[in-house]
């Protein structure tokens, strides 16, 4: 069975500082992951995906996420967080073993940048 | 390309009335899934799609029907609405399982 896990609600951050909001995961085979963002009164955005190869991965709006295998970690990385960059975010994986072909998400974690 | 369209956008229901929800893509994407996202829940599968014809269940699928007769269209139907089910719901599509979902912009359901 695949999950997600994102044990952080809520994530403050100064605006002009790196930001990490934290994911992890378990599956049988190889996981894709994906981080989305979601604007209030909004549906989800794809920020960006890990399928296989480098494990950083860069994406939409400065995001990047690195995938750690042996932690089974996919956490979302920007070196310089903006206010307009408060929102909800989730990840999701998908595990490439068993024959699952929809994502499990995360339960979102509430990123608050202050000015 | 409008994406994925959902209608209504917002929609009160009396306890016991039936309804559906419409969710429509015009990017011959397979595979499409129905969300509802509660406060600290997350987002939980509902229902979903793989394909013209063929649908499943999903974590949530009490109380909700889906059909899908053609690639574009993947409606969701309540069939006797309780309190339990006021949420937002997202209908989402993908070409294949390792690309990102596209999302609607979700209808607001309230059941009084």
């Amino acid at each position: 069975a695949q999950s997600v896990a994102q044990p952080e609600d809520q994530v403050n951050v100064a605006e002009g500082n790196p930001l990490t909001v934290k994911c992890t995961y378990s599956v049988s085979g190889n996981p894709y992951l994906f981080w989305y963002v979601q604007y209030p009164n909004r549906g989800l955005q794809f920020l960006l995906k890990y399928i296989t190869g480098d494990n950083l991965v860069k994406g939409s709006y400065g995001f990047e996420a690195e995938f750690n295998k042996s932690q089974t970690s996919f956490h979302l990385k920007k070196p310089s967080a903006l206010v307009s960059d408060s929102a909800l975010y989730f990840c999701a994986v998908r595990d490439t073993a068993g024959g699952s072909y929809i994502p499990t998400f995360g339960r979102g974690t509430s990123l608050i940048v202050h000015p | 390309n409008a994406g994925v369209t959902q209608t209504p956008k917002f929609q009160v229901l009396k306890t016991g009335q039936s309804m559906t929800l419409q969710c429509a893509q015009d990017m011959n994407h397979e595979y499409m899934s129905w969300y509802r996202q509660d406060p600290g829940m997350g987002l939980r599968l509902i229902h979903y799609s793989v394909g013209a014809g063929i649908t499943d269940q999903g974590e949530v699928p009490n109380g909700y029907n889906v059909s899908r007769s053609t690639t574009e269209d993947f409606p969701l139907r309540l069939l006797s609405a309780a309190p339990s089910q006021t949420s937002v719901y997202f209908c989402a599509s993908s070409y294949r399982p390792g690309e990102g979902y596209t999302f609607g912009s979700g209808t607001r359901l309230t059941v009084v």
